[in-house]
């Protein structure tokens, strides 16, 4: 399976921060990365597919980047509904996987 | 708005068995039979694990190695539903579940997991 490395962990921002969140594949998965954020007690929410496409509703402060291996996501000015955890998903192979999650604290 | 909503979860001991059931909203703008599908689960050591997809039509279907053999995820398009049969559970199979579509309408699936249900979960104990 590929494995997925985020980083960091986590990391403490402040509100107008420009924050970016790295995600590294153990093999070569093209372009089919996707980012989620998800809150406490909630499912998770599609940000962006393929590397670079935002989904629907998502504000444009989002933007994600890479190919190959390494991708990133990045929050250009962080605002206070962005503290969450966000997590990197690989769709290259047909066995989907998971990055373990960034938390972004305050 | 679309939405899905998962039902069926509950605690179980080692060895049990469990049905999770999905449905997707009768809304003209989810014709659900249009979608691969997927189940998901979450725990808080592992984070987040796919666990199975299906394929709008069903004939595509595939696993987690760690649950292939013990888990069978179908479908019903005419009822807008998804299930997941748990079988041989184990502790580890101790998770919320969430069933997913998988993003853009009769798409491979590439494009991440666009909608999602509220999660049951399954606790799995003696």
């Amino acid at each position: 399976d590929i494995q997925m490395t985020q980083s960091p962990s986590s990391l403490a921002a402040s509100v107008g921060d420009r924050v970016t969140i790295t995600c590294r594949a153990s093999q070569g998965i093209s372009s089919y990365l996707n980012w989620y954020q998800q809150k406490p007690g909630k499912a998770p929410r599609l940000l962006i597919y393929a590397t670079t496409s935002l989904q629907s509703g998502v504000p444009s402060r989002f933007s994600g980047g890479g190919s190959g291996t390494y991708f990133t996501l990045t929050i250009s000015s962080l605002q206070s509904e962005d503290f969450a955890t966000y997590f990197c998903q690989q769709s290259y192979s047909t066995t989907l996987t998971f990055g373990g999650g960034t938390k972004v604290e305050i | 708005e679309v939405q899905l909503v998962e039902s069926g979860g509950g605690l179980v001991q080692p060895g049990g068995s469990l049905r999770l059931s999905c449905v997707g909203s009768e809304f003209s703008e989810f014709t659900f039979s249009r979608y691969w599908m997927s189940w998901v689960r979450q725990t808080p050591g592992k984070g987040l694990e796919w666990v199975a997809i299906i394929k709008h039509d069903g004939s595509e279907i595939n696993y987690v190695g760690s649950v292939k053999g013990r888990f069978t995820i179908s479908r019903d398009n005419a009822k807008n539903s998804l299930y997941l049969q748990m079988n041989s559970l184990t502790v580890e199979d101790t998770a919320v579940y969430y069933c997913a579509r998988m993003n853009l309408p009769a798409a491979p699936p590439r494009y991440g997991m666009d909608v999602w249900g509220q999660g049951t979960t399954v606790t799995v104990s003696s």
